[in-house]
């Protein structure tokens, strides 16, 4: 069975500095994507990033990035230059081959001005 | 290009009562998922949609059926509601591009309150 861990229920950062929120997985497939999506107080989740597990590079958006460690299996999502609309609940996502999607407990992140 | 709608926004029901919630895919996707989050969770699965079919469920009971439509947009019904299934439910529609190319996008949800 897929699992998806997040450790951190709370992270607070500075505005304008970089943070890591951690996720690590545990799947026996071969194939799996991974995501990380946005829940602002508003209810709606916003995709943010998204990597395979056959991807060579780790994927980047802008100003978020995954630092994806297959060997460790996980995912960490990396928000740089962070801004007080980035605070929201994020959550870590997996899928194998489209199904199967499992997520996390996510971690609220709370921007300082 | 819309993205995925889902109505109503929010619903008032009454335990024992039957409830329909409804959404409509992101243009082009051809798959439609229903989640369940209750406060303060991660949003847990309920089924998903296929060419019309039930291609996969998750751990919830016979109480929620769902059905899609040959535009691709689907529908949520829970019958005998219980205070528990007082949520916020969630659509997401997805397509497969490839072994490893797929999206999923989220709706704003409606968040269901059971009396």
């Amino acid at each position: 069975a897929q699992k998806i861990t997040q450790t951190q229920p709370g992270m607070f950062v500075q505005e304008k500095e970089a943070v890591t929120l951690d996720c690590t997985y545990d799947t026996s497939d071969p194939s799996y994507g991974l995501f990380w999506y946005k829940q602002p107080s508003s209810g709606e989740m916003i995709f943010l990033i998204y990597q395979g597990s056959y991807d060579q590079q780790n994927a980047t958006e802008g100003r978020y990035s995954l630092n994806f460690q297959k060997a460790r299996k996980s995912a960490n999502l990396v928000i740089s230059a962070s801004q007080l609309g980035d605070s929201a609940m994020y959550f870590c996502a997996m899928s194998n081959y489209g199904q199967n999607f499992v997520f996390g407990p996510g971690t609220r992140l709370s921007v300082l001005p | 290009d819309a993205g995925v709608t889902q109505s109503p926004t929010h619903l008032i029901k009454t335990r024992g009562q039957q409830v329909t919630l409804r959404c409509s895919p992101k243009s082009g996707h051809d798959t439609v998922s229903w989640y369940q989050q209750a406060l303060g969770q991660g949003p847990q699965f309920i089924f998903q949609y296929y060419e019309e079919e039930e291609r996969q469920r998750g751990n919830f009971p016979d109480r929620f059926s769902g059905h899609q439509f040959p535009n691709y947009s689907s529908e949520l019904n829970v019958n005998a509601l219980l205070l528990g299934d007082s949520a916020l439910y969630l659509c997401a529609s997805s397509i497969v591009q490839g072994p490893q190319t797929y999206e999923q996008y989220f709706g704003p949800g409606t968040r269901l309150t059971v009396t």
